[in-house]
């Protein structure tokens, strides 16, 4: 079975500061990660996914997450963070059967404060 | 182009009613899923379209709940007797295939709120 957990519930860093976004997940066939953000009343948009190849990836808005099997983990990162990017964020694996379903975390709120 | 709509995009009803949610996936995305998100339970699952069947139902938390998808395009999903547990988001996300890494692209939410 796949589950995501992402420490912190609420994480809040001041403008320019670095963004870190913990994701740990657990999957019994290679996993393919997502993380998204979602924006007060607003759907969830993709930020950024691995699904094979460099474990290195870059999204939008600045952000990109780096995985580790090692360590199973999938955390989001941005260097420095903007006013804009106050939201909840979701980190997600994919369902290892046919459907391509999604298998969530409970989510991080991040709070940039000025 | 136009991104997944769903409709209303608010309803509040009372307790034991039935309601419809309605979402209108992107042109051409054969793969539907519906999720709900809610405070005590984050986001789930609840079913996934290919094309007009359900191969997989397994998130529907019980007979209450149905869904339908008609034309390969719009679906409903469909709450009868609704309780307050069932208040939450409801969202719809559709994308070109159930192939794996597909993105989803997902709708704005339905908040349905049962008095």
């Amino acid at each position: 079975a796949q589950s995501v957990t992402q420490l912190g519930s609420h994480v809040s860093v001041s403008e320019g500061a670095l963004v870190l976004l913990r994701c740990n997940y657990s999957s019994s066939v290679p996993p393919y990660l997502f993380w998204y953000v979602q924006y007060p009343n607003q759907g969830l948009q993709l930020l950024l996914k691995y699904t094979t190849g460099a474990t290195l990836v870059k999204g939008i808005n600045g952000f990109e997450a780096e995985f580790k099997k090692s360590e199973t983990s999938f955390h989001l990162t941005k260097p420095s963070a903007h006013m804009s990017d106050a939201a909840e964020y979701f980190c997600a694996v994919r369902n290892g059967g046919a459907t391509n379903k999604l298998i969530f975390g409970t989510g991080t709120l991040l709070a940039v404060q000025p | 182009g136009a991104g997944v709509s769903q409709s209303p995009s608010n309803k509040v009803t009372e307790k034991g009613k039935d309601v419809e949610l309605r979402c209108d996936p992107i042109s051409g995305h054969t793969a539907l899923y519906w999720y709900r998100q809610s405070l005590g339970q984050g986001l789930e699952f609840l079913i996934y379209f290919q094309g007009n069947s359900a191969p997989d139902k397994s998130g529907l938390p019980s007979d209450r709940f149905s869904a339908e998808r008609t034309g390969g395009s719009v679906s409903t999903l469909t709450i009868q007797r609704t309780q307050q547990e069932d208040s939450a988001v409801y969202l719809c996300a559709s994308s070109l295939g159930g192939q794996l890494g597909n993105e989803q692209f997902f709708g704005p939410g339905t908040r349905l709120t049962v008095l």
